[in-house]
């Protein structure tokens, strides 16, 4: 009965590929995130939807394309993927401000 | 916009010994705070959060938090550590910009015990 689940937990890829990574919660939440998190541990936030609408969308690469089919899932594709997108990408999801709860991450190597 | 600050990336405490780890905020009305802890390869797990009310706000784990405004921090304590408090601590903020909502975060200070 995991709240904010993410899929794959490792995601291990070569260069170019095209990867995907699914979240999917349980809270009844309206609003989902994904973060990412560097080799330095610094969170920063890059895509938000609200009810499937997208309503935050920070400097992010156009390789990066978020997509939810419902309130409950959202899932962060990446094309072409290059070293620099390693990283440890953490799914999360509230209810407006009063509290956010994240997954337990999926940490993407790029070789 | 707003921002955080974690003026500590590293501190190192004894077992038994306070804590306390800084946080300053950048946000121009009040803003709703929080303290997450992440343990090596975990993901993050909220340990308190302000939003109005009583300024000392008590935690999980034994922490608490106190809010003040004249100093725009929102300093993490807790009286006496444990071995099992060894991780990473992330102070964030989100304005309360309705419809628009982010969680901005700190850099983190990454907390170390020693026996």
């Amino acid at each position: 009965d995991t709240a904010v689940s993410q899929t794959p937990k490792y995601l291990v890829t070569q260069m170019g590929n095209d990867k995907s990574i699914k979240c999917e919660q349980n809270l009844g939440h309206d609003t989902m995130y994904w973060y990412k998190q560097d080799s330095k541990k610094f969170l920063k936030i890059m895509f938000s939807y609200n009810n499937k609408e997208l309503i935050i969308n920070e400097t992010v690469p156009n390789r990066f394309s978020p997509k939810s089919p419902d309130k409950a899932h959202l899932n962060l594709h990446i094309n072409s993927l290059e070293l620099g997108d390693s990283a440890v990408y953490f799914c999360a999801s509230s209810l407006t401000e009063y509290g956010y709860t994240f997954g337990s991450g999926t940490r993407l190597t790029v070789v | 916009a707003q921002s955080v600050t974690q003026p500590d990336i590293h501190i190192t405490v004894s077992e038994g010994a306070s804590l306390e780890l800084r946080c300053n905020y950048s946000y121009g009305a009040t803003p709703y705070l929080f303290w997450y802890v992440q343990s090596p390869g975990q993901g993050l797990q909220l340990l308190l959060k302000y939003f109005s009310g009583d300024t000392l706000v008590q935690g999980i784990k034994g922490f608490e938090a106190e809010f003040k405004r004249s100093q725009s921090s929102f300093n993490l304590r807790k009286p006496s550590v444990h071995w099992s408090d060894a991780a990473e601590y992330f102070c964030a903020v989100v304005a309360s910009n309705f419809g628009n909502e982010k969680l901005t975060f700190g850099t983190g200070t990454r907390l170390t015990i020693i026996p």
